[in-house]
């Protein structure tokens, strides 16, 4: 199974600041076959990207995802309060599904 | 609007069973990549299980494989989870969701979650 690496662990930003998510597969990812997710405290993830690059229905244009074959990166440009949150990749190149351990955002 | 509304989530005691099931309204789960996904308290994201479209075929994380089995009522357009033999690492927050796109499909929509927590 692929396994998805993400760091940091845990980010402490202010409002306004950009921020840059890394997701490391341990074996490359055809087709770009990867997804990210944000996760609110007590609420279900909501899927933000997929295809590596393209932004899901309703997602701010500050959210943009990169990267192919083992590293994948998720950026935020101009974190809003709203943006602080848990943030997964997902892999769906090949079976099983995998996920990241997930990447805290957090307000300084 | 898709959603998909979980339930049968409770406190079980190590052994026991649970029956989840997920409800579906604005959408026909038949035609879907459906999955359940289950999150343990304070941590990460971990599937579960998946049934093709059309019901054809399921598929199960090593953990929970025998154990637990995945189906749906296209009548009643439900998604269920039968959980068997249920251990205390079993206890989480468990989600169904939709999966679609190429490959093994990304996760769109997702449920609230419905809570199982394994413990005498």
């Amino acid at each position: 199974e692929i396994v998805l690496t993400q760091s940091p662990g845990t980010l402490s930003l202010s409002p306004g600041e950009r921020v840059t998510l890394s997701c490391r597969a341990s074996q490359s990812i055809a087709g770009s076959y990867l997804a990210w997710y944000q996760q609110k405290p007590s609420q279900a993830p909501r899927l933000l990207i997929y295809g590596a690059s393209v932004r899901a229905t309703g997602i701010p244009d500050r959210f943009s995802g990169s990267g192919s074959r083992t590293d994948f990166t998720l950026t935020i440009n101009r974190l809003e309060p709203e943006d602080f949150a848990v943030y997964y990749c997902q892999q769906y190149d090949s079976s099983p599904v995998t996920f990241g351990g997930g990447t805290k955002v957090d307000i300084k | 609007d898709v959603q998909l509304l979980e339930s049968g989530g409770n406190l079980v005691q190590p052994g026991g069973s649970l029956r989840l099931s997920c409800a579906a309204s604005g959408v026909t789960l038949n035609n879907y990549f459906m999955t359940w996904v289950r999150q343990a308290p304070g941590k990460g994201l971990e599937w579960v299980s998946d049934i093709t479209v059309g019901g054809g075929s399921t598929y199960y994380a090593d953990s929970v494989k025998g154990r637990f089995t995945i189906s749906r009522d296209i009548s009643r357009n439900t998604l269920f989870l039968q959980m068997n033999t249920l251990r205390s690492d079993d206890t989480a927050v468990y989600y169904c969701a939709i999966r679609r796109g190429p490959s093994f499909g990304y996760t769109e929509y997702w449920g609230q979650g419905t809570r199982v927590t394994v413990s005498s």
